[in-house]
């Protein structure tokens, strides 16, 4: 079946503009991440969701970023007023509810933000 | 706190021998499930192999084992016969069951295999 997909693949976008990172998660997973990995670091977390609950933004950087999850599937997360630092690769991973005891996370290819 | 730590960040090996990836981890928690995560060129990430923390027994994938020592809260990778594919960033990661759904990833380790 399909994995988790994401869009844009790359984008570039001038410092101070919003940009929308599109994740489309692997259908019937109720639980959805999203991590943003910089030049040679590991993941950072910055979201998660899981069903209808209100989502973990614990590891947001700042209020400049927001994240969507729309029915229970399909999410968007956004920068507002990028700058400079935010350029990295932004992941989002899909996983099984908890109720069934499989952790394991499906990660999408990732979108590579480069701001200029 | 919850951290993982991978104290290599490079590695090389050369073709068909064996290499050893370590992985610590810190945490409270009595049950967590243990990850390895493959990151080559592409971007993608894949599971490699993971273990759950109540089972003894080191989880194998073909040429992937781990050597998981829960009081030493230690989690190798071992890789045998490497090949060129091998090539790649591999992360370790945790995450504990009470909570479930943060994952824990260590800063990873660049591994090539020398032809």
């Amino acid at each position: 079946g399909a994995g988790v997909s994401q869009s844009p693949s790359n984008k570039v976008t001038e410092k101070g503009k919003d940009v929308e990172l599109r994740c489309d998660p692997i259908s019937g997973h109720t639980a959805l991440y999203w991590y943003r990995q910089s030049l040679g670091q590991g993941l950072e977390f910055l979201i998660y969701f899981q069903g209808n609950s209100a989502p973990d933004k614990s590891g947001l950087p700042s209020d400049r970023f927001s994240a969507e999850r729309t029915g229970g599937s399909v999410s968007t997360l956004t920068i507002q007023r990028t700058q400079q630092e935010d350029s990295a690769v932004y992941l989002c991973a899909s996983s099984l509810a908890r109720s069934r005891r499989d952790y394991e996370q499906y990660f999408g290819p990732g979108t590579r933000l480069t701001v200029t | 706190a919850q951290t993982v730590t991978q104290s290599q960040p490079e590695m090389s090996v050369q073709e068909a021998e064996t290499v050893t990836l370590s992985c610590t981890y810190d945490t409270s928690e009595n049950n967590y499930y243990l990850f390895w995560y493959k990151q080559p060129p592409s971007r993608q990430m894949i599971l490699v192999i993971r273990q759950e923390a109540y089972k003894q027994q080191n989880a194998t994938e073909n040429r992937f084992s781990v050597n998981f020592q829960k009081a030493a809260k230690s989690f190798s990778l071992k890789i045998s016969d490497s090949q060129l594919g091998d090539t790649a960033m591999y992360f370790c990661a945790f995450i504990p069951t009470s909570t479930g759904n943060q994952f824990y990833f260590g800063t990873g380790t660049s591994l090539t295999v020398i032809p």
